[in-house]
């Protein structure tokens, strides 16, 4: 069974920085590009990032590029964002999806609440 | 790709037909649009990608249709548990991939 638990979202000041965790299973993990989508409060979804097989091609949203970065473990089948200088706008949920089109397969996500 | 779907809200009742639209800023590469539904507390489940493939285990009542810019995802008869919030994605381009605003089936 295909699972992925997300981690490591906190309550954070603006200013801030938080490293997410994806810890993923049932599947040959280092055979897909993994992907970070988020969820604000009672809105709508937004593909934040997303990172290739080997880790050798990332891509990001415009409104989080230069402040956060993905990565991959595949040794420990984990992907990861770490997210600097968090804005109250990175308020959301933040799930992991396999793939790069369309995702069958989600996590429930983490919260991260940037607040004062 | 920013992607407009509309109506915001549609309120219906049971055994209606919802139609729900999605249109693109650009034109969709190789009709790569998507199709989820998401209920509280849940994550989103796939039901159309490809604009009109249904994905596996999902009724027949769910349809999806179009090309280009303007893409329908058609519910032919509204079940109880089909009233949800439903949101289209599209993946034809480079990243960064896009999804719409969201449609909410609420029950009339």
């Amino acid at each position: 069974e295909v699972q992925l638990v997300e981690s490591g979202g906190y309550l954070v000041q603006p200013g801030g920085s938080l490293r997410l965790s994806c810890a993923a299973s049932g599947f040959t993990f280092s055979k897909f590009w993994m992907t970070w989508v988020r969820q604000a409060p009672g809105k709508g979804l937004e593909w934040v990032a997303n990172i290739n097989e080997d880790g050798s091609e990332k891509y990001y949203v415009d409104s989080v590029r230069g402040r956060f970065s993905i990565s991959r473990d595949n040794a420990k089948n984990s992907v990861y964002l770490q997210m600097n200088s968090l804005g109250v706008e990175d308020t959301a949920v933040y799930s992991c999806a396999i793939g790069s089109g369309w995702y069958e397969h989600w996590g429930l996500g983490t919260l991260v609440t940037v607040s004062s | 790709i920013v992607l407009t779907q509309s109506p915001g809200t549609l309120s219906l009742s049971p055994g209606e037909r919802a139609t729900l639209s999605c249109r693109a800023s650009q034109s969709v590469s190789r009709n790569y649009l998507a199709w989820y539904q998401q209920k509280p507390g849940q994550t989103p489940k796939i039901l159309i990608y490809g604009a009109s493939i249904r994905a596996t285990g999902i009724p027949d009542r769910f349809s999806g249709s179009g090309s280009g810019t303007d893409f329908t995802l058609t519910i032919s008869r509204l079940e109880p548990e089909d009233f949800a919030v439903y949101y289209c994605q599209q993946y034809g381009s480079s990243p960064p991939l896009s999804f719409g605003g969201g449609t909410k089936v609420e029950i009339k």
